[in-house]
């Protein structure tokens, strides 16, 4: 099955710094490649996903950007706010029969006043 | 529309006990899944389902079993709790295949002692 890996595990940033999350994944077949945030106590939200027809998507301070060759996508927040502190989680999906999804292991972003 | 509901929030199991976790989602979706998170790591897949009636095991399925009557309701049974089930556990649904975003439950927090 597939394999996602997730680093760094741990990130802090002053705010106003970017932060960037990578992931790699192994499964050629994914093709769908979310991201989640995950705020304590809560369950985690979709705040951007890119497919393998796109090399790059942006959504207004966060981006996402996929190397199918490479088989790594990362995830950028510029302009980092206090609120941008949570754990994220990458996943991969084949988008076949259910659409399940592989999880990386999450990075706990926290954003410095 | 309250999404997808979960119950109970927390709640403490002796081994052997037996224990039924509930999740409902009111979005008319065809597409439920059950995940475990344990501390420092991703959501693991337990079980899922693609429509009432209908329901496959995930990568970690031992330990449980699950139903789906309705198209609502998608209830995860623990049958003999053992320690290795403490974690905590979120319910999920997505329309189809296609549509990507998978959306989360709070979660609940099992304790097995």
């Amino acid at each position: 099955g597939e394999n996602v890996e997730q680093h760094p595990s741990t990130l802090s940033v002053q705010e106003g710094d970017s932060a960037v999350i990578k992931c790699t994944y192994s499964d050629s077949a994914s093709n769908y490649f979310p991201w989640y945030k995950q705020e304590l106590g809560k369950g985690p939200q979709l705040i951007i996903d890119i497919r393998s027809n796109v090399g790059e998507k942006k959504d207004q301070r966060i981006a996402v950007t996929l190397n199918k060759t490479a088989k790594h996508f990362s995830l950028h927040i510029t302009e980092t706010q206090p609120e941008d502190s949570a754990v994220y989680f990458c996943a991969a999906s084949t988008q076949t029969g259910a659409n399940n999804l592989f999880f990386g292991t999450g990075t706990r972003l926290t954003v410095i006043p | 529309n309250a999404g997808v509901t979960q119950t109970p929030k927390f709640r403490i199991l002796k081994i052997g006990q037996s224990m039924t976790l509930q999740c409902t989602q009111d979005m008319n979706h065809n597409y439920m899944y059950w995940y475990r998170q344990d501390p420092g790591m991703g959501l693991k897949l337990i079980y899922y389902s693609v429509g009432a009636g209908i329901t496959d095991k995930g990568e970690v399925p031992n330990g449980y079993n699950v139903s789906r009557s309705t198209t609502e309701d998608f209830p995860l049974r623990l049958e003999l709790a053992a320690p290795s089930q403490t974690s905590v556990y979120f319910c999920a649904s997505s329309y189809s295949q296609g549509a990507g975003e998978q959306y989360f439950g709070p979660g609940t927090r099992l304790t097995v002692t």
